[in-house]
């Protein structure tokens, strides 16, 4: 069984902190498939990154990034310099397996909710 | 750009009352989802589709049931109605195949309540 877990529920800081969201994974399979999404206040998801399981390499996009560890099974998100746009509800991914319909069916930790205070 | 449409938006139901959500996509995606958002949880995954006319369960199917005739839509219907059923459901879709396979296309969600 595969499971997601947000530790965090709720952040909140201040405009132009740096931010970290902690994502912790469980799966018994080798091939697998981490996301990340954001739901913001308007209620719909958008994607954010999607990282496979032989790939630790971490990943910066402007003022995002990503820290994968295969060695704690962590997946985390910093946002640096946060904005009060990024406040949202964050959500971790797993997929299992490699192609098919696994790609889609994933399991999604709680998620977190970011608050950034002007 | 319509991408995944979801109607209606917002709908309550009285318990015992069935209802169905429909999901539309443009993109020519093979795959389609729905999932549940309960307050202060993840999505669940409720159904899926790999194509016309196939079908299977996600997580929670109890209370659902789906079809898929054409590519393009991917109707949710809910028999009888109870108050557990009171959430936010959402329909996704996915490429087979291509750059970005995996990314999940989400609608906009449509909120029920059944009282």
């Amino acid at each position: 069984a595969q499971k997601v877990t947000q530790a965090q529920t709720e952040i909140s800081v201040v405009e132009k902190e740096d931010v970290t969201l902690d994502c912790v994974y469980e799966t018994r399979d080798t091939t697998y498939y981490l996301f990340w999404y954001k739901q913001p206040p308007s209620g719909e998801l958008v994607f954010l990154i999607r990282r496979n399981s032989f790939d630790e390499q971490n990943e910066i996009s402007g003022r995002y990034s990503w820290n994968f560890q295969k060695s704690t099974s962590s997946f985390n998100f910093t946002i640096t310099a946060s904005q009060v746009v990024d406040s949202a509800v964050y959500f971790c991914a797993l997929s299992a397996q490699a192609g098919g319909t696994s790609y889609g069916k994933l399991t999604f930790g709680q998620g977190t909710i970011l608050t950034v205070h002007p | 750009n319509a991408g995944v449409t979801q109607t209606p938006k917002f709908r309550i139901l009285k318990i015992g009352q069935s209802m169905t959500l429909q999901c539309a996509q443009d993109m020519n995606h093979n795959y389609m989802y729905w999932y549940r958002q309960d307050p202060g949880m993840g999505l669940k995954l409720i159904y899926y589709s790999v194509g016309a006319g196939i079908t299977d369960k996600g997580e929670v199917p109890n209370g659902y049931n789906v079809s898929r005739s054409t590519t393009e839509d991917f109707p949710l219907r809910l028999e009888l109605a109870a108050p557990s059923q009171t959430s936010v459901y959402f329909c996704a879709s996915s490429r087979l195949r291509g750059p970005n396979t995996g990314e999940l296309f989400f609608g906009e969600g449509s909120r029920l309540t059944v009282l």
